[in-house]
């Protein structure tokens, strides 16, 4: 089955760096993406990597290795509005978009 | 503003009534969602549209239906309402059904009793 794994949450300190993972097994790949979810509200892009390599854009950026079925987004200097969940989505190869259940990061001062 | 917008923002329905959540998006995109999310899950996929006049089943169908008469609205309907069903929906469009991103409307709070 396709699968997607990231850790339930996390805790980090204002103006830290913290690296969030994701996993992911499917039939197929077609893209990754990273979308931020406030509680409350809905999900909004983040970012999206189809290929090897680190993509930056400001505080964040996302890795991806295709080889190992690997993620991870990276906040650096992180603030109190970024205490939100992070969902991990892949595009498999009928360009389904898999979900993954996300990360609650918690910011503390 | 261009977006997707939803309605109602939340509603408590019984079991049993009908009920149907609205969607419309000014985007003019051709692809249109209905996802719902409950905790500890992942979103998951009710139903789509890859444009106007067509539409496919997704990973939970099951007790929902959807239409697709024009390109910018994407209604969906719970004909029968089981608890089960509580959950929060979010309806989404992208450009087109092919790694494009999403965009997401601010989501319909729905609780069955």
């Amino acid at each position: 089955g396709q699968n997607i794994d990231q850790p339930t949450e996390m805790t980090a300190t204002e103006g830290a760096i913290v690296q969030i993972n994701c996993t992911y097994q499917t039939s197929g790949f077609n893209g990754l993406f990273w979308y931020q979810q406030h509680a409350g509200e809905a999900p909004t892009f983040l970012s999206y990597n189809v290929l090897d390599g680190l993509e930056e854009k400001g505080r964040f950026s996302s890795f991806l290795s295709r080889s190992k079925g690997y993620s991870y987004l990276l906040l650096k200097e992180l603030q109190m509005k970024d205490s939100a969940s992070y969902l991990c989505a892949v595009t498999d190869s009928n360009y389904q978009l898999i979900w993954g259940a996300g990360t609650k990061l918690i910011i503390k001062p | 503003i261009a977006g997707i917008t939803q309605a109602p923002t939340s509603q408590i329905l019984a079991a049993g009534r009908r009920m149907t959540l609205r969607c419309t998006q000014d985007m003019r995109h051709n692809a249109m969602y209905w996802y719902r999310q409950d905790l500890g899950l992942g979103l998951r996929l009710i139903h789509y549209s890859n444009t106007a006049g067509t539409t496919g089943k997704g990973e939970v169908p099951d007790g929902y239906s959807v239409s697709r008469a024009n390109t910018d609205d994407f209604p969906l309907t719970l004909a029968s309402a089981v608890p089960s069903q509580t959950s929060v929906y979010f309806c989404a469009s992208s450009t087109n059904r092919d790694s494009s991103k999403l965009f997401f409307g601010s989501g319909t709070q729905l609780s069955v009793l």
